[in-house]
């Protein structure tokens, strides 16, 4: 079954412990992503990466690190997580890199507490 | 305020009833894609309609793009209560590489 996978689900941890949130997709995308998503404030994008080894800053990677070591897998890192990073984070990715004409697939959500 | 504002923020109808919200936008677009997210659960794609089309359907979803009000609307017919979500508008920018979303639309369909 196509699908993006998140772990863990759901995680309570305290500030300035550091966290991996593992994302992994096997669809063969190029394009994978992470966002946050708040209430009140909709989706933002966090960091995203175009193919294995490219990857950029969205609009809050404040905090917050990636990799693209592997085609399949995007894991974010909080380095040292703050309580404003309690969130609900999507991982999500798309086909093809550069053609904007693709549809996102997301996972099904890591919701983080950080106390 | 974010590239993609939904109005109205929350949508309370009957089933039967359609239902439309909309979206605008402020930089040029390359695309625009509407998703539907059930409660604390992962996006779904639902439609995608270009910047060069004007209107599109899938099933009981009608969505029409303005690119001159730089502004959308989803339309749902016929509505059901599995249809109660927060859906939302995405664009994507013709100078990036990145999918903006806005704030949602949080609809109710009361059976």
């Amino acid at each position: 079954e196509a699908q993006v996978t998140q772990n863990p689900r759901y995680l309570i941890t305290v500030t300035g412990k550091k966290l991996t949130v593992t994302c992994s997709q096997n669809m063969n995308h190029e394009y994978m992503s992470w966002y946050r998503q708040d209430p009140g404030l909709g989706l933002r994008q966090i960091y995203y990466s175009m193919n294995v080894e490219v990857t950029d800053k969205g609009d809050v990677p404040e905090g917050y690190k990636v990799s693209r070591k592997e085609k399949r897998n995007f894991p974010l890192i909080l380095e040292s997580p703050s309580p404003n990073q309690t969130s609900l984070y999507f991982c999500a990715s798309s086909a093809e890199a550069g053609v904007s004409y693709n549809e996102q697939f997301f996972g099904p959500g890591t919701r983080l507490t950080v106390l | 305020s974010q590239q993609g504002e939904e109005d109205p923020q929350a949508l309370s109808i009957q089933e039967g009833e359609n239902a439309t919200m909309n979206c605008s936008y402020k930089t040029s677009i390359n695309n625009l894609q509407w998703y539907r997210q059930n409660s604390g659960r992962g996006l779904v794609h639902l439609i995608l309609i270009r910047s060069n089309e004007r209107e599109k359907h899938s099933g009981r979803l009608r969505v029409t793009l303005d690119t001159s009000k730089k502004s959308s609307s989803l339309l749902i017919t016929a509505s059901r209560a599995a249809d109660t979500a927060s859906y939302f508008c995405a664009t994507w920018k013709t100078s990036g590489s990145r999918l903006t979303f806005g704030e949602g639309t949080q609809l109710t369909v009361n059976p």
